[in-house]
Order: structure tokens, then C-alpha cells, then sequence
């Protein structure tokens, strides 16, 4: 069974760092892995989508990487700003299926 | 932008009523889920459909739930006889296709509360 794993489990930073948050999963035989942003009592916002077959895909100053075969994958945040704090969540989907195994999130927090 | 809409946002219900939160999925999107994330925990995944029929389900999704596709564009989720333990966040999401490429896009989401 996936097990997804997000470390740390919160964050607060300066504004204007450089951050990585990080995710794990036990089986590697996934399809993808997709990072979510989720602001308190909202949805999943769709932040970057990784195939398997990538390394990793950049939008803006958000960029992430997958390491399949050691079960990682990175988000990097560049010059954070108060406006990125939020819940940050990596869910990848198996092989086997087509549904999303979710970690349990970073929870950040930007300060002015 | 399209996007996954969900109603109601809130709803309150009484310990043993049915309740049907309502889903419109993304318009050419051909997969649907349904995960529900009870507060402070992780999102877990429910069920998902794919033509015409339940695909996969979760040990979560016994016999109290069930899902249809009424129309081209609902989604629901009904839950026969609530419990405590059902109150939490449900979300609907939707995929254009089964490929590797294909983001998961989701709702805002029902806040469900069992009283």
C-alpha cells in the first residue's frame, strides 16, 4: 500500500527565502506526482504536475523534481512572499490505479 | 477557467438522514472522484468513476455511500445514514483522461456536519 510522507509537517520563514519542502512515498512504481496548494477551509489547487517519466517542471518561482527510484520529490519555492503561506500537499498516483495517495501536507507560513 | 464546482459548501445534517453533495466535474473530463479530509487529517480518497461505473473504491466507501452520474454533467455522493464520524471536508475532482500528463483538478469542496 502507498504511504506518502511529508517532512516538515510546518514551516515558518522569513519573506524573500529560498524554501524546499519535501515528500516521500514507498512505492515507486508510480504514474505521477502532482503538488496542491490548499488555503485554510478551501480546495486543492493544482500547483505542478510531474510525470513519472520527468525529472522536474517549473511554473514561476515554484519548481519540483522527482526522484522515482529513491521515492522523493522537492518543491522548491523561490522569494517567498506572505502570499504563499499556506497548505502544500504532494499526492502521487500508482501504476496500479488512478487515484491520488496524498501526503499530509506542509503547512507554511510566510512572514512579512 | 473551467473548473469543479461543488454544492452546497456547507451543510448541516442530522445524525441518521441521507444526505447528496453535488458535484459538476470539469466538461470534457472523463474520470471523477470523490475524497473527503476530516479536520487536521489527510485527504483520503473515496471512490472514483469512469464510465458509467465505480472504478475503484476505498474500505472507507461501505455500503452507506453510492455515487451517480444523473445527467452529463452531475456527479453526486450520497450517504445513506450519517454518522458523527462522517462530518469532514468532501471534495469532488476531475481528470480529462486515464494518461500520466492528466492533472487532478478539484472543487472547493462541502463541508459536511453531523449534529
Amino acid at each position: 500500500k502507498q504511504e506518502v510522507t511529508q517532512i516538515p509537517a510546518a514551516l515558518s520563514v522569513p519573506e524573500g527565502e529560498n524554501l524546499v519542502l519535501n515528500c516521500s512515498f514507498t512505492d515507486s512504481a508510480i504514474y505521477n506526482l502532482q503538488w496542491f496548494r490548499q488555503d485554510p477551509g478551501k480546495g486543492l489547487t493544482s500547483l505542478l504536475l510531474i510525470q513519472s517519466s520527468q525529472r522536474e517542471q517549473t511554473s514561476g518561482r515554484l519548481n519540483a523534481s522527482l526522484d522515482k527510484s529513491s521515492g522523493r520529490s522537492t518543491l522548491y519555492i523561490a522569494a517567498s512572499q506572505p502570499g504563499d503561506s499556506a497548505t502544500y500537499l504532494c499526492a502521487v498516483i500508482n501504476n496500479a490505479g488512478n487515484m491520488l495517495t496524498f501526503g499530509g501536507g506542509t503547512r507554511l507560513m510566510v512572514k512579512p | 477557467e473551467p473548473e469543479v464546482t461543488q454544492t452546497p459548501s456547507h451543510q448541516v445534517t442530522q445524525m441518521g438522514q441521507e444526505v447528496i453533495l453535488r458535484c459538476v466535474p470539469i466538461s470534457n473530463h472523463l474520470y471523477f472522484y470523490w475524497y473527503r479530509q476530516i479536520l487536521g487529517q489527510k485527504v483520503e480518497f473515496l471512490v472514483s468513476f469512469y464510465n458509467n461505473e465505480i472504478s475503484e473504491k476505498s474500505e472507507i466507501f461501505d455500503d452507506q455511500f453510492s455515487v451517480e452520474r444523473p445527467d452529463g454533467s452531475n456527479f453526486t455522493l450520497k450517504i445513506r445514514s450519517t454518522k458523527l464520524e462522517d462530518s469532514a471536508m468532501y471534495f469532488c475532482a476531475s481528470r480529462e483522461g486515464g494518461g500520466e500528463n492528466t492533472e487532478a483538478f478539484f472543487g472547493q469542496g462541502t463541508r459536511l456536519t453531523v449534529v
